[in-house]
């Protein structure tokens, strides 16, 4: 079974605060990581990364993997409450995401 | 109208209850996938399939059933309900650039 892990579990912020989201994951020979969105409903489609070290951004998202180290990084500048959700990570591989159990952002007003 | 649609919502049930849990697609999407969430776990996958002929187990496919009926629509049965599948359980289609767009989920209780 592919492991990942994601770090923190949870955090609590203040709006215009700057997030680091981390997963870490024992996959090798994936295709893609995808980054997902999650409030209270379906997760929505955040980014694909297939290549290491290309940063993709999205807004105030942005996002980057290291297929040599097995991480990569959520950064959310600019926070707002509207930024508040469970940010999941999945390794894809063999026509299947592997996803992370999330992180819990929770953005004060 | 959503691209992924699923019925019921909501649903409570009792153990031992035979329970069909839909999902239709607007995407014209081929690979379909059906996911139980938990809390503080990830969405771990039950079966997915590519086409109608070609059904696949996922990582927790014991107590599950699934039928592929078309290209647009995929349904989960739980044979014999018992009360740890209780979870909230999401329908998804995947792209050509393989990513996987969800469906809005279905809780279902079993008490």
């Amino acid at each position: 079974e592919d492991k990942v892990v994601q770090s923190p579990l949870s955090l609590v912020v203040h709006e215009g605060d700057t997030v680091t989201l981390n997963c870490s994951y024992e996959v090798t020979n994936f295709r893609s990581l995808l980054w997902y969105k999650q409030e209270k409903k379906a997760p929505t489609f955040l980014f694909m990364l297939t290549s290491s070290g290309i940063e993709k951004k999205s807004g105030r998202l942005s996002s980057i993997l290291d297929k040599k180290e097995l991480f990569s990084i959520l950064n959310i500048t600019a926070t707002q409450t509207g930024d508040s959700a469970v940010y999941l990570c999945a390794p894809y591989r063999d026509y299947k995401l592997s996803f992370g159990a999330g992180t819990t952002v929770t953005v004060r007003a | 109208d959503a691209d992924v649609t699923q019925t019921p919502r909501n649903r409570i049930t009792k153990t031992g209850k035979r329970i069909m849990l839909e999902c239709s697609q607007t995407k014209g999407h081929d690979r379909m996938y059906w996911y139980r969430q938990d809390p503080g776990l990830g969405l771990r996958l039950i079966y997915y399939s590519f086409d109608v002929k070609d059904i696949n187990k996922g990582e927790i496919s014991d107590g599950y059933s699934v039928s592929r009926q078309a290209q647009a629509k995929f349904s989960l049965s739980l044979e014999s309900a018992i009360p740890n599948q209780t979870a909230l359980y999401f329908c998804a289609t995947e792209g050509p650039s393989y990513e996987q767009y969800f469906g809005p989920g279905t809780r279902l209780t079993v008490t």
